[in-house]
């Protein structure tokens, strides 16, 4: 099953410089999409959120935009620190399907000094 | 900061054995969540509990697991018999009402089963 895809396992970026993770869904009834962070040994952390009736959310350092036509999302952060140094879970979610999110399979960021 | 808290950290059991794993979920919250995560795959939706019943459930849900709010405060998934493949990370997690039905989502720190 492969409804939310993550196709980049790892990226490595100088601080200061952007990051930017990419994401993929194939569930057109998916309307609702989430950024997670998750560090070591500790349990997925919500960073931001997108409805599918808007292409751009910002959040200071974070911004999330939807292509709804090419069924693609992406977080940017700017200016990377080295404290965002995690894995960043995009996932997904459909109104008509209750309370289930559906999550790709994580990207490593790995933001150098 | 109110966090999900889940105990233990981590428990090795024998295949075939009973297992318990528990949350407290943030205090005002009422709905709840399990997923899991095994090892080097996805984070994957188990069960949601709202109103002391199971709102969904996956097909990984089956006949062998099933939740419980037994004391208001506590939320348990209870494994009858485990395998070997239910061996992975398991978070809970909770959520406040009014949001988007599936937003925000707040996650424990998960129990590691190990199941030999």
């Amino acid at each position: 099953d492969q409804q939310v895809k993550q196709n980049s396992p790892s990226l490595s970026v100088q601080e200061g410089r952007i990051s930017i993770l990419n994401c993929d869904y194939t569930n057109s009834m998916f309307d609702y999409f989430l950024w997670y962070k998750k560090y070591p040994a500790e349990g997925p952390t919500f960073l931001i959120s997108i409805s599918s009736i808007k292409d751009k959310n910002e959040d200071g350092r974070f911004t999330v935009f939807l292509n709804k036509s090419a069924k693609h999302l992406s977080l940017h952060i700017v200016p990377s620190q080295p404290g965002d140094s995690a894995v960043y879970f995009c996932a997904a979610s459909a109104t008509n399907a209750g309370n289930m999110l559906t999550f790709g399979g994580g990207t490593r960021l790995m933001v150098k000094p | 900061e109110p966090e999900v808290t889940q105990t233990p950290s981590h428990q090795v059991t024998q295949m075939g054995q009973e297992v318990i794993l528990r949350c407290v979920p943030i205090s005002n919250h009422l709905y709840f969540y399990w997923y899991r995560q095994i090892l080097g795959q996805k984070v994957e939706f188990l069960v949601s509990f709202y109103n002391n019943e199971i709102s969904e459930k996956s097909e990984i849900f089956d006949d062998q697991f099933s939740v419980e709010r037994p004391d208001g405060s506590n939320f348990t998934l209870k494994i009858r018999s485990t395998k070997l493949e239910d061996s992975a990370m398991y978070f809970c997690a909770s959520r406040v009402p009014g949001t988007r039905n599936t937003g925000e989502l707040f996650f424990g720190e998960g129990s590691r089963l190990t199941v030999l």
